[in-house]
């Protein structure tokens, strides 16, 4: 079956690097996703990746994509305060691809 | 440009009351969604229209209903309120980009079921 999973919580300093992971089960995701959301508000697509690739890079963000072990990472260098919020990692596939599977989230909580 | 809009923001309903949580769109996108979401099981698709006039089920649809009343527009319907249908929910649009499927959401209606 589709299931998504991610650890719930994670605490940084500010400056530091933060490394959120999430593993998968679906063998046929063929797109990964990150998406934010703050507080009160809804989810926005940070970033995604298709299975091919193994890495994305985008200014602070570094995707990490192991197909293989079925794990991805999200790498944010240098958290600031304002990285504080809620992690979402998501899979979908390019063919019939209109479920998309959510985990839990991550909340980042960065301390000052 | 507004993108995607719920309303209302925050509600009350007793147990069996009925309610119809609005969402609009305004980036011309074929499908749209409906989501709820828990803490610590975050969201789980409830229906979505992979295009207008057509509607499907999610992972969690009963106690539910949907209309996409056109292109912009797709609505939820809770007939007859549960507790346990005390939730954030999410609309979302999307189309599909090379395959990939990145979805817009609203801001979130907070349900709560007395």
């Amino acid at each position: 079956g589709e299931d998504v999973e991610q650890s719930l919580f994670l605490s940084v300093r500010e400056g530091d690097s933060s490394v959120i992971n999430c593993t998968y089960t679906d063998s046929s995701s063929t797109y990964l996703y990150w998406y934010k959301q703050e507080p009160g508000a809804g989810l926005q697509l940070l970033t995604y990746i298709f299975s091919n690739m193994d890495m994305k890079q985008d200014q602070r963000l570094t995707v990490l994509l192991n197909k293989k072990d079925k794990h991805l990472s999200l790498r944010i260098a240098d958290t600031q305060t304002g990285d504080s919020a809620i992690y979402f990692c998501a899979e979908s596939r390019a063919t019939g691809g209109f479920k998309t599977i959510f985990g839990a989230g991550t909340r980042l909580f960065v301390k000052a | 440009n507004a993108g995607v809009t719920q309303t209302p923001k925050f509600q009350v309903l007793k147990t069996g009351q009925s309610m119809t949580l609005q969402c609009a769109q305004d980036m011309n996108h074929n499908s749209m969604y409906w989501y709820r979401q828990d803490p610590g099981m975050g969201l789980r698709l409830i229906y979505y229209s992979a295009s207008e006039g057509t509607t499907d089920k999610g992972e969690v649809p009963n106690g539910y209903n949907v209309s996409r009343l056109n292109k912009r527009e797709f609505s939820l319907r809770l007939e007859s309120a549960a507790p346990s249908q005390t939730s954030v929910y999410f609309c979302a649009s999307s189309e599909k980009s090379s395959g990939a499927n990145v979805l817009t959401f609203g801001a979130g209606s907070r349900l709560t079921v007395l």
